[in-house]
């Protein structure tokens, strides 16, 4: 049971260039989320899924694309990087689609350092 | 909307020294509280939760009480070690129709030495 994975670690990137961050559970959870940290803010939430099929834009979607493949694999897409967009990303999932505390506990993958130069 | 707020670190201990981490929070509605913690080179990790008012919530020695008088969720340990050298998330969460979404506060990084 690996949990939530993410690949890759780290990646470089010239401004302008697109790349796609993959993440996968094997815990059979129902929501997925992307996030990015950045120094002293804390963790910003980019796009959330609730359910296969559904995607919902968080606090910071702009410049960013999402696409829930399947129940399992929840992916990110930056279509044009800026240098803005350098960060460290992380996936997460839980259990529940919102309404209970105790099944939506986030279970968080261990990040993509991203520098876009 | 909702905002999390927590001390700004780093904060630097001996090892066995009694941590505290403060932490705030304005919410619509009734909150849920967390405190994630983030050890070097890996993701995070739910270190505690609560979910209502005057909950206490507990793991690994760790403490954090629910206050909603003072909308407070402070983290406490009264020994810390040197494996407890690591950023420290506090975070809260509304259930919404759908969806289930953290937010963070700033992370505190505490150090601690032997």
């Amino acid at each position: 049971n690996a949990g939530v994975t993410q690949t890759p670690k780290f990646q470089v990137l010239k401004t302008g260039q697109s790349m796609t961050l993959q993440c996968a559970q094997d815990m059979n959870h129902n929501s997925m989320y992307w996030y990015r940290q950045d120094p002293g803010m804390g963790l910003r939430l980019i796009y959330y899924s609730a359910s296969e099929g559904t995607t919902d834009k968080g606090e910071v979607p702009n410049g960013y694309n999402v696409s829930r493949l399947n129940k399992r694999e929840f992916s990110l897409r930056l279509e044009s990087a800026a240098p803005s967009q350098t960060s460290v990303y992380f996936c997460a999932s839980s259990l529940g689609t919102g309404w209970s505390v105790t099944l939506d506990t986030q279970y968080f993958g261990p990040g993509t350092r991203l520098t876009v130069l | 909307g909702d905002s999390v707020t927590q001390m700004e670190g780093p904060v630097t201990l001996s090892e066995e020294a009694f941590l505290t981490i403060n932490c705030t929070y304005t919410a619509t509605g009734y909150p849920s509280l967390f405190w994630y913690v983030q050890y070097p080179g890996e993701g995070l990790q739910l270190l505690l939760k609560a979910t209502k008012a005057d909950d206490k919530g507990s793991n690994k020695g760790f403490e954090a009480t629910y206050r909603k008088e003072t909308t407070s969720f402070h983290l406490e340990k009264g020994s810390v070690q040197v494996s407890d050298s690591a950023v420290y998330f506090c975070a809260l969460t509304s259930l919404k129709a759908a969806g289930n979404k953290l937010t963070f506060g700033g992370g505190t990084r505490v150090l601690v030495k032997p």
